[in-house]
C-alpha cells in the first residue's frame, strides 16, 4: 500500500535558521506530491505542490521542495526560518489514480 | 471567497450520542472528501463522495455514514458517538476525484465524553 513517512515529529529552531523536513513515498510510479502547513487553529492550507516537469518547486512564503525520485524523497525546505513559520507541516503523495496518503506531520516551533 | 464550509466548529457529545457534520463547497467541484486528523497520526480518509450520487468508503470508515445531498453538500453522520471518535474532523474538495489539490474547510472539532 502507498504510504508517506516524515521522520521529524516535532523540530525546534531558532528564528533564522534554515530548515529542512524529510519527506518519504513508497510509490514506484508517476507520482503527485504536496506539502500542506496547518498553523494553530487554523485549517490546512497547500505550501507547494509537485506534478511534473521541474523538480526543485517554490511555494508560498519562501518554501521549496526538491523531489528526488531515486529518493523517493520530498523534502521541505526554506533558507530563513520565521517565528511566524511555526506550525505543523504534512507531506502528501497520490500515487496514479489513487487517493491523496498523508504524512502523520511535523510540529515546527520556532522560537524568537 | 467561502470555499469549503464546515459546521460546527465545536461539538461535544456523549456517548452514543448521534450528529451530523455538514460541509459545503463554493467552487463547483465534483469530489469530496471527510478526513480525521489525530495526533501523531496525520489525516487519515473517512469517505469520499467521487461526485454527486455516489459515495465510498475510505481508510476508517467504521462509526461513520456520508450522504452526498447535491453537489455542494457532504454530510458526516455519526450514529452512536463513541469516544475513539473525538477528533478534528476536515472536509476536503477537489474539482475530480483524485486530481489537484484538496481544499480544505476550518475543521470540526468534536469530543465524545
Amino acid at each position: 500500500a502507498q504510504s508517506v513517512s516524515q521522520h521529524n515529529h516535532h523540530v525546534i529552531l531558532s528564528e533564522a535558521a534554515s530548515l529542512e523536513l524529510g519527506c518519504n513515498y513508497s510509490y514506484g510510479g508517476t507520482v503527485n506530491l504536496f506539502w500542506y502547513v496547518q498553523y494553530p487553529g487554523q485549517h490546512l492550507q497547500l505550501l507547494l505542490k509537485y506534478f511534473s516537469g521541474d523538480p526543485l518547486v517554490k511555494g508560498i512564503k519562501g518554501f521549496e521542495a526538491e523531489f528526488i525520485k531515486s529518493k523517493f524523497s520530498f523534502n521541505l525546505r526554506k533558507p530563513s526560518v520565521q517565528w511566524s513559520d511555526t506550525a505543523e507541516y504534512f507531506c502528501a503523495a497520490r500515487g496514479g489514480a489513487q487517493k491523496l496518503v498523508f504524512g502523520q506531520g511535523t510540529r515546527l516551533t520556532i522560537n524568537p | 471567497n467561502a470555499g469549503v464550509t464546515q459546521t460546527p466548529k465545536f461539538q461535544v457529545l456523549k456517548t452514543g450520542q448521534s450528529m451530523t457534520l455538514q460541509c459545503a463547497q463554493d467552487m463547483n467541484h465534483n469530489s469530496m472528501y471527510w478526513y480525521r486528523q489525530d495526533p501523531g497520526m496525520g489525516l487519515r480518509l473517512i469517505y469520499y463522495s467521487a461526485s454527486e450520487g455516489t459515495t465510498d468508503k475510505g481508510e476508517v470508515p467504521n462509526g461513520y455514514n456520508v450522504s452526498r445531498l447535491n453537489k455542494r453538500e457532504f454530510s458526516l453522520r455519526l450514529e452512536s458517538a463513541a469516544p475513539s471518535q473525538t477528533s478534528v474532523y476536515f472536509c476536503a474538495s477537489t474539482p475530480t476525484l483524485n486530481t489537484g489539490e484538496l481544499f480544505f474547510g476550518e475543521g470540526s472539532r468534536l469530543t465524545v465524553l
